[in-house]
């Protein structure tokens, strides 16, 4: 089955740095990816999702980029703010299976 | 509703007791499914829910788990005889279809097994 793995696990940056988490996946039939951000004491929220027919998407002040080639995808965060401070999980989906990364554990330092 | 709902918000239950959990997913939402997260941990997989189809228990981490869902709509995990390891936080989520449309999760249930 698919395996998602995801790097780096902690990641602590200072306010208005960009913040970069990245995972790869091992089954190239993968054809949707999405990223989930989960705060404090709260259940894990869709912030932005990628198929596998686009390397690229970007909502504000988050993008995505893909390369199916290289079986990865990462998500960047711009001019972090200390509200983006959460644990942030990717995933990879074969239609009918999703499974998703151990999670990375962003702060931001104000 | 708006979004997945899950009650109770907390559990409390003595070890050897039997717990209830519910999910009441998005209206219209056919796929339904339960994670299990340790403090600190990720997302573990215990079971999905699709329209009618018989449901996919792989992630179920022993018989004394189970989950039903009544209608398509809300279902229930049951946890008998509870164990300290139980203690977690249960998330339920749905989505239009599974594997083509992201995932919307509930708050999550946190039970504590004492």
């Amino acid at each position: 089955g698919e395996n998602v793995e995801q790097h780096p696990s902690t990641l602590s940056v200072q306010e208005g740095d960009s913040a970069v988490i990245k995972c790869t996946y091992s089954d190239s039939a993968s054809n949707y990816f999405p990223w989930y951000k989960q705060e404090l004491g709260k259940g894990p929220q869709l912030i932005i999702d990628i198929r596998s027919n686009v390397g690229e998407k970007k909502d504000q002040r988050i993008a995505v980029t893909l390369n199916k080639t290289a079986k990865h995808f990462s998500l960047h965060i711009t001019e972090t703010q200390p509200e983006d401070s959460a644990v942030y999980f990717c995933a990879a989906s074969i239609m009918n299976d999703m499974r998703f990364g151990a999670g990375t554990r962003l702060t931001v330092k104000p | 509703g708006a979004g997945v709902s899950q009650s109770p918000s907390n559990k409390v239950t003595e070890k050897g007791k039997d717990v209830e959990l519910r999910c009441d997913p998005i209206s219209g939402h056919t796929a339904l499914y339960w994670y299990r997260q340790s403090l600190g941990q990720g997302l573990e997989f215990l079971i999905y829910f699709q329209g009618n189809s018989a449901p996919d228990k792989s992630g179920l981490p022993s018989d004394r788990f189970s989950a039903e869902r009544t209608g398509g709509s809300v279902s229930t995990l049951t946890i008998q005889r509870t164990q300290q390891e139980d203690s977690a936080v249960y998330l339920c989520a749905s989505s239009a279809d599974r594997g083509l449309y992201g995932y919307t999760f509930g708050s999550g249930t946190r039970l504590t097994v004492v």
